[in-house]
């Protein structure tokens, strides 16, 4: 069963406009979050972090809100640029180092 | 849903012995299987990519003869570390390539070179 699900295989933005990408878990022992970006043929990038005592973490254009009631985590680009057109991966894990990745969402910017 | 399994999940071996880490897509045939090595709250770095029936294909700088991929089947690829040594300790994850090109990642094996 998927611990991690990114509900939304594809998203299509126009430049310069947000993007929002969503990502829900189900364990509640999950306390560490972490976005992935992927281009084909490359492995995934680590993009930003979030632990679980925070609820926003913000890096230049990239931010990501944890909402641990809702078990739901989203990513958000502001503004968007043709070069953010990527996979992006959700992870989480509890303490132990083990992961559970989402199954992506492909995101296209659009010039 | 599509779920990857790896076994074992830790590891713990003497340096110099070889660790062979399984990756097993349970409800889909991957034809195509990805390895990563992950340090500590870095990026996924990948290593190689498994196709069933061929040679995998190694990433620059990733040494084939110490970590053998073999993909025998639809559901199982296989990565041995030969003659381990302290460096290689790391988080290895593996992913299944589904239907649709979206990945399936396993849990990770955590390997320890005492």
């Amino acid at each position: 069963d998927q611990q991690v699900k990114q509900n939304s295989p594809s998203l299509s933005v126009q430049e310069g406009r947000i993007s929002i990408l969503n990502c829900d878990y189900t364990n509640s022992m999950f306390d560490y979050f972490l976005w992935y970006k992927k281009y084909p043929a490359e492995g995934p990038t680590f993009l930003i972090s979030i632990s679980s005592i925070k609820d926003k973490n913000e890096d230049g254009r990239f931010t990501v809100f944890l909402n641990k009631s809702a078990k739901h985590l989203s990513l958000h680009i502001v503004p968007s640029q043709p070069g953010d057109s990527a996979v992006y991966f959700c992870a989480a894990s509890a303490t132990g180092n083990q992961f559970y990745f989402g199954t992506g969402t492909s995101l296209t910017v659009i010039p | 849903g599509a779920v990857v399994s790896q076994h074992p999940s830790w590891v713990i071996c003497k340096s110099g012995t070889s660790v062979k880490i399984e990756c097993r897509s349970l409800d889909f045939q991957a034809t195509t299987m990805f390895w990563y090595r992950q340090f500590p709250k870095q990026s996924l770095m990948l290593m190689a990519t498994s196709n069933e029936g061929s040679k995998a294909t190694y990433e620059q700088g990733v040494e084939k003869d110490k970590f053998l991929i073999n993909h025998a089947s639809l559901t199982l690829s296989t990565l041995t570390v030969t003659s381990a040594h302290p460096e290689d300790s790391s988080f290895y994850i593996c992913s299944g390539l589904g239907t649709y090109n979206e990945q399936f990642f396993g849990p990770g094996t955590r390997l320890t070179v005492l």
